[in-house]
C-alpha cells in the first residue's frame, strides 16, 4: 500500500534557525513526491514536487526539499526560517486510482511554529 | 493563469437541511477535479474525484454526493445534513496526464447545528 508519514505533529523553531520537517513514504514505484503549506482556514498552497533529476528541489518562498531514495524521505528545508512561515506543512505522495488515474495521499501533516 | 473558486466561504446549515457547495475552475480545460474535508485543522480526506463531465467516483460510503454539470464546475451536496458533516471542505483541481500536483481552492468551512 501506498502511504506517506509525518512523523512530528509540530515542530518549533528559532526565526532566524534552519528549519526541517520531515516525510517518510512509501510507494510501488517511482515516486511522485508533494510539499504544500495550509494558512488558517485557507486552502493549501503547493510548495514544490520531486519527480525526477535533482535530488534537491527548490520551490517557493525559499523552501527546499531533499529527495533521499533509500531513506525514502523527502524533508522539507529552509535555510532560515521567518515568523510568517508558521502554518500547517503536508507531504504528499501520489498513487494511482483504479483504471489509472492519479491521487495524491496526504500525511497527516505537521504544524511549524517560529519564535521570534 | 488559472484559478479556483468555492463558495460560500462559510456556511452553518441545521441538521437535517440539504447541502450544495460550489467549485469553478478558471483558465483550463478538461480538469480533474477533486473535493476533499479536512476536519480538526489536520488530515485530507478524499471525498470524490472527476475526470470529466459526469464522470464521478467517490473515495468513502457517505452522506454526501458529488456532481460535474460542466466542464469546470463541480458541485457537493446532500439531501440531509448530519452533525459529523461539519469540516472544512476544500476542492481541488490538477491537469489531467501532464503533472501531478493539485491546486487547492480557498475552502468551505460546514458548521451543521
Amino acid at each position: 500500500a501506498q502511504s506517506v508519514a509525518q512523523p512530528e505533529d509540530q515542530v518549533n523553531v528559532a526565526e532566524g534557525n534552519p528549519l526541517t520537517v520531515k516525510c517518510t513514504y512509501s510507494v510501488s514505484g517511482n515516486p511522485y513526491l508533494f510539499w504544500y503549506v495550509q494558512y488558517p482556514n485557507r486552502g493549501l498552497q503547493f510548495l514544490l514536487k520531486y519527480i525526477t533529476g535533482d535530488n534537491l528541489v527548490k520551490g517557493s518562498y525559499g523552501f527546499e526539499a531533499e529527495f533521499n531514495k533509500s531513506q525514502t524521505s523527502f524533508h522539507l528545508k529552509k535555510p532560515s526560517a521567518l515568523v510568517s512561515d508558521s502554518a500547517l506543512y503536508f507531504c504528499a505522495v501520489r498513487a494511482l486510482f483504479s483504471g489509472g488515474y492519479n491521487k495524491l495521499i496526504f500525511g497527516a501533516g505537521t504544524r511549524l511554529a517560529v519564535h521570534p | 493563469s488559472q484559478t479556483i473558486h468555492q463558495w460560500p466561504a462559510t456556511l452553518v446549515q441545521p441538521v437535517g437541511s440539504p447541502l450544495s457547495l460550489e467549485c469553478t475552475v478558471e483558465g483550463t480545460s478538461n480538469p480533474n477535479l477533486y473535493w476533499y474535508r479536512q476536519a480538526a485543522g489536520r488530515g485530507l480526506q478524499l471525498l470524490f474525484y472527476s475526470v470529466g463531465i459526469g464522470q464521478i467516483s467517490s473515495e468513502v460510503p457517505q452522506n454526501l454526493s458529488a456532481s460535474r454539470p460542466q466542464d469546470r464546475q463541480f458541485i457537493l451536496s446532500s439531501k440531509k445534513l448530519l452533525l459529523s458533516d461539519s469540516g472544512f471542505y476544500l476542492c481541488a483541481w490538477s491537469h489531467s496526464g501532464i503533472s501531478y500536483e493539485q491546486y487547492f481552492g480557498p475552502g468551505t468551512r460546514l458548521t451543521v447545528t
